[in-house]
């Protein structure tokens, strides 16, 4: 069965730091997501992306968080300067047709310290 | 007033019981609604997707959809200990809108 593949599964950063988190999304799929799931709490939305560009971001997605889609293939979630606050389990998810359910990648773990 | 609410639970059933998880959201205009399942320090992942009022079946699951009453509901025939995990509800406004989670609802299963 297709996956979203995640690496790393597990990364320790200190803060200020950046940090690169990538995925690799079913291939015949258009649309992206990342959400960050901070230990205990819900699944938040961070991010959607679409043709190249972003659809739609939370309130959570500030100016330090960017995404790319470098080579048709990966997509990342940067966060530039990381804070304890950002420590977390960052799921990427896509979905073939945008109205369907997602199909999620099994996680980064990252830890700020 | 929170989107998508759920019982954290946690709701405990005997083996080979019916488990049944509720769901409550907020916009009224919400169009399509699901139910994911994770287990602990894993990824959710999709089991029931319904998008129009009444009931759908899939295997031991059923998802009930009503719109009027803005709740959706899960429920899990013959519950196996493999069953034990955290149910998240989720709705998307609009086809093309983002999915918002619910706090999740966590099912022990005892066997």
């Amino acid at each position: 069965e297709p996956e979203v593949t995640q690496t790393p599964s597990h990364q320790v950063t200190q803060m200020g730091q950046e940090v690169i988190l990538r995925c690799v999304p079913i291939s015949n799929h258009l649309y992206f997501y990342w959400y960050r799931q901070i230990l205990g709490q819900k699944v938040e939305f961070l991010v959607s992306f679409y043709n190249n560009e972003i659809s739609e971001k939370s309130e959570i997605f500030d100016d330090q968080f960017s995404v790319e889609r470098p080579d048709g293939s990966n997509f990342t979630l940067k966060i530039r300067s990381t804070k304890l606050e950002d420590s977390a389990m960052y799921f990427c998810a896509s979905s073939v047709d945008g109205g369907s359910g997602y199909t999620f990648g099994s996680g980064t773990r990252l830890t700020v310290v | 007033q929170k989107e998508v609410e759920q019982n954290s639970g946690p709701l405990s059933v005997p083996e080979g019981a019916i488990a049944s998880l509720n769901c409550t959201y907020s916009d009224r205009g919400s169009q399509s609604f699901f139910w994911y399942r994770q287990y602990s320090g894993k990824s959710p992942e999709l089991i029931m997707s319904i998008y129009s009022n009444g009931d759908k079946e899939d295997g031991r699951f059923t998802a009930q959809l009503n719109k009027a009453s803005q709740y959706v509901s899960l429920l899990i025939r013959d519950s196996q200990p493999s069953d034990s995990a955290t149910y998240l509800c989720a709705v998307k406004k609009t086809s093309y809108d983002k999915v918002i989670f619910g706090p999740g609802t966590s099912l022990s299963v005892i066997p």
